[in-house]
């Protein structure tokens, strides 16, 4: 069964420094998201991207985010100058059409030190 | 506003009971809901979905989930709970296609 799958599972990253979290959807869908979830908190929409521009973003995605997909396959999320709370676990997802379900990737764990 | 409530943070059901993982939602008109899991370490996992049709909607692992709009709900049902099933379990809703996501039911399926 197709999956979507996020690479690394754990980044340890320094206050300041940019990390980019990689993603590859399921192959057929159109439509990526990220979201992400504070330690102990709910999950939180960050951004949707579909035909290659933001379709919506939350007030959480700030001028320090930005998503790409630089390649057929991969979709990535870069924060340029990481906070300590940025630390959270950070979730693809993707679907096939607008208002499907969405399948969500493992996650990556980012911790800010 | 939350659009999806969940007012329970932990449930504990015994194995082999019949389990219930409640939720209520409050957008107007014909909302969009899901329930997902989350295993330990593991990612958000798709269980069932409700759009549109029968009330009562069958999902993976022999969950189900009933809409009813009178009580404004969507609890998450299965008659015999496994230990297995035990995890983090989230309501949601479709909300200008992102996903909204409510805070969370934590089961415990007790052996």
């Amino acid at each position: 069964e197709p999956e979507v799958t996020q690479t690394p599972s754990h980044q340890v990253t320094q206050m300041g420094q940019e990390v980019i979290l990689r993603c590859v959807p399921i192959s057929n869908h159109l439509y990526f998201y990220w979201y992400r979830q504070i330690l102990g908190q709910k999950v939180e929409f960050l951004v949707s991207f579909y035909n290659n521009e933001i379709s919506e973003k939350s007030e959480i995605f700030d001028d320090q985010f930005s998503v790409e997909r630089p390649d057929g396959s991969n979709f990535t999320l870069k924060i340029r100058s990481t906070k300590l709370e940025d630390s959270a676990m950070y979730f693809c997802a993707s679907s096939e059409e607008i208002s499907y379900e969405q399948y969500f990737g493992p996650g990556t764990r980012l911790t800010v030190t | 506003a939350q659009s999806v409530a969940q007012p329970e943070d932990q449930v504990n059901v015994a194995e082999g009971n019949p389990l219930t993982v409640k939720c209520t939602y409050s957008v107007s008109g014909n909302p969009y809901l899901f329930w997902y899991v989350q295993y330990p370490n593991r990612g958000l996992q798709f269980l069932l979905k409700y759009i549109t049709g029968d009330n009562l909607v069958k999902g993976s692992y022999g969950f189900e989930a009933e809409f009813n709009k009178s009580q404004t709900s969507f609890h998450l049902k299965k008659p015999s709970a496994l230990v297995s099933d035990s995890a983090l379990y989230f309501c949601a809703e479709d909300r200008d296609d992102k996903i909204i996501f409510g805070k969370g039911t934590r089961l415990h399926i007790l052996p």
